[in-house]
């Protein structure tokens, strides 16, 4: 089954410890990319990657952190987390020109 | 700043009318266009895309994009209560789905 997986789901941690969010894709797709959603802001882009070892930055990259070693895999660390960093966060690939595939969101909350 | 502005709602139709969601963007050299809809608690799903000026239909389905007016819209014909969900707009800079500029959002209520 093609599918993007997210882990974890949910995060609850505190301010300051280093945390990673890993996203693995089965559909050998080129393009993933990294999104926060919040209530009244939507979607936003975080990171995306057009190739393994390629990597730029979105609408909102500050505090985070990627990589890009495996084509199916795209992790966001955030190194100092901070309350203001508490959100609903999708990983999604794509090819060039297709739809992009979101993960399961992962709910995180920074205390 | 990439702008795309959707209207909140929440939209309410009864079930079996026409449910009209519009998005405008304010970059004039976005080329790609994609509707996504959300049910709550579930990741986005694409359910239209359209890349040029005019009508696009797909089932119940049609998009409408007008690029001279920065404008795309979303028909759902024959509403349906699974039709209720949040709709979110989408659009890109360049040709391609890799880097995606979202609005907030319209909430639809199809009441039975």
């Amino acid at each position: 089954e093609a599918q993007v997986t997210q882990n974890p789901r949910y995060l609850i941690t505190v301010t300051g410890k280093k945390l990673t969010v890993t996203c693995s894709q089965n559909m050998n797709h080129e393009y993933m990319s990294w999104y926060r959603q919040d209530p009244g802001l939507g979607l936003r882009q975080i990171y995306y990657s057009m190739n393994v070892e390629v990597t730029d930055k979105g609408d909102v990259p500050e505090g985070y952190k990627v990589s890009r070693k495996e084509k199916r895999n795209f992790p966001l660390i955030l190194e100092s987390p901070s309350p203001n960093q508490t959100s609903l966060y999708f990983c999604a690939s794509s090819t060039s020109t297709d739809t992009q595939y979101f993960g399961p969101g992962t709910r995180l909350t920074v205390l | 700043q990439k702008e795309v502005e959707q209207n909140s709602g929440p939209l309410s139709v009864p079930e079996g009318a026409i449910a009209s969601l519009n998005c405008t963007y304010s970059d004039r050299g976005s080329q790609s266009f994609f509707w996504y809809r959300q049910y709550s608690g579930k990741s986005p799903e694409l359910i239209m895309s359209i890349y040029s000026n005019g009508d696009k239909e797909d089932g119940r389905f049609t998009a409408q994009l007008n690029k001279a007016s920065q404008y795309v819209s979303l028909l759902i014909r024959d509403s349906q209560p699974s039709d209720s969900a949040t709709y979110l707009c989408a659009v890109t800079p360049w040709g391609g789905a890799n880097n995606l500029f979202f609005g907030t959002g319209t909430r639809l209520t199809v009441i039975p």
